[in-house]
Formats: structure tokens, C-alpha cells, sequence
């Protein structure tokens, strides 16, 4: 079965930094890209960024309202994906969910359960 | 960035009734259109990919079409767990970009 769950949020102040992790298991991991998706209170959902796998260097894309700020890392040997998130700001408080991509290419088959971040003073 | 205009926003329906939700993109994106729906205070679900294509697990009722720059999602008979805020997503181009969602409520 696959599974994804993340942890590490919490609340923070303007200005400070956070690191999300989202562990996976029930499938290959090295194989996917993966994805965080985020939903601010009441609010639609917005894609964060990427991580390609290791056939494709692992290389990240990233939403304009992040980029220079968050960061996308993974470890394939633990099955570990991670937002590093710095400079945060209050519109950066929302759930955030790690997401599976399909082994084909099409996003998000599979989701985690999300953690919250609040960024308040 | 390629915006996705989903229409209704909301919508008030009846047990039973056939519903369609309309996705149109600002630009061409051939097929590379997703549905997802989520319940309050629950994690989205995947239900239709490649504008056509249904999850597996998702009730045949739903189904989705479309290409280019106009998409739908129908429910042919809605069910009383059908009642939810739905969202197409664009992966053609990043940044993937999502509707602003339809909630569908109850009549």
C-alpha cells in the first residue's frame, strides 16, 4: 500500500525557516517524481514544486511564489522527501502535502495526509 | 503562467442529478488536464487524468473530456458522497496550475 507522511510542521515566526519531511514506502521510490502541493485556510489548492528522480538528476522546478526561498530535496536511500522553507512569510501558512507522481508521468495519484504550517508572529 | 478558470465556482444539485464542471485554460494544453476531489477537512483524490482517463477505484459515474483549451468533468448521477469542491490541474507547462474549484453542495 502506498503511503505518504509528512511531518515537521509548526508554527514560525516571519522571517524564520522550517524543513517538512514526508516519508514514503509501498512503492519504489527512486523511481517517482514527487511534488508538494499546499492550501492555505479556506483556500484552493496551490502546487509548491518538484523533484525529478535520479534518471533525470534529480532536478527541482518551483512555483514563482517560493523560488530563492523553499527548497526540494529527496533521499532515495531513506525514502525521504524534504521542503527546506526559509524567509517565510505570513502567506505561507497553510497545510502542506507531499504528493506522488505516476510512474507515467501524470501528477499527484497518491497523497499524503498534510502537516500545518502557521507563520505568525 | 496559464491560467485555469473553472466554472461554476459553486453549485447547488440534487441527488441523482447529472452535473458537469467546465475547465477552460488560458493557453493550449493538449491533454495534460487532472480532476481532483476533496471533501472538507480530507485530503484531494484523483480522480480523472489525462483529461479522460479514470483513476482506478473511482466510480464510473464519473467521467471527464476535453482537449486543448476546454475541459469538463461529469457526474452522470450524483450521490450523496459526490457532495465536495472539485479542482482540475494543468501539468502542460510549470508552474502547475490548479481551477479555483467548484464545491458542489447539496439542493
Amino acid at each position: 500500500e502506498v503511503q505518504l507522511v509528512e511531518s515537521g510542521g509548526g508554527l514560525v515566526q516571519p522571517g524564520g525557516s522550517l524543513r517538512l519531511s514526508c516519508a514514503a514506502s509501498g512503492f519504489t521510490f527512486s523511481d517517482h517524481y514527487m511534488d508538494w502541493v499546499r492550501q492555505a485556510p479556506g483556500k484552493g489548492l496551490e502546487w509548491v514544486g518538484r523533484t525529478r528522480n535520479k534518471a533525470n538528476s534529480y532536478t527541482t522546478e518551483y512555483a514563482a511564489s517560493v523560488k530563492g526561498r523553499f527548497t526540494i530535496s529527496r533521499d532515495d536511500s531513506k525514502n525521504s522527501l524534504y521542503l527546506q522553507m526559509n524567509s517565510l512569510k505570513t502567506e505561507d501558512t497553510a497545510v502542506y502535502y507531499c504528493a506522488r507522481d505516476s510512474p507515467y508521468g501524470d501528477p499527484f495519484d497518491y497523497w499524503g495526509q498534510g502537516t500545518l504550517v502557521t507563520v505568525s508572529s | 503562467d496559464i491560467q485555469m478558470t473553472q466554472s461554476p465556482s459553486a453549485m447547488s444539485a440534487s441527488v441523482g442529478d447529472r452535473v458537469t464542471i467546465t475547465c477552460r485554460a488560458s493557453q493550449g494544453i493538449s491533454n495534460y488536464l487532472a480532476w481532483f476531489q476533496q471533501k472538507p477537512g480530507k485530503v484531494p483524490k484523483r480522480l480523472i487524468y489525462a483529461s479522460s482517463s479514470l483513476q482506478s477505484g473511482v466510480p464510473s459515474r464519473f467521467s471527464g473530456s476535453g482537449s486543448g483549451t476546454e475541459f469538463t468533468l461529469t457526474i452522470s448521477s450524483l450521490q450523496p458522497e459526490d457532495f465536495a469542491t472539485y479542482y482540475c490541474l494543468q501539468h502542460n507547462s510549470y508552474p502547475q496550475t490548479f481551477g479555483q474549484g467548484t464545491k458542489v453542495e447539496i439542493k
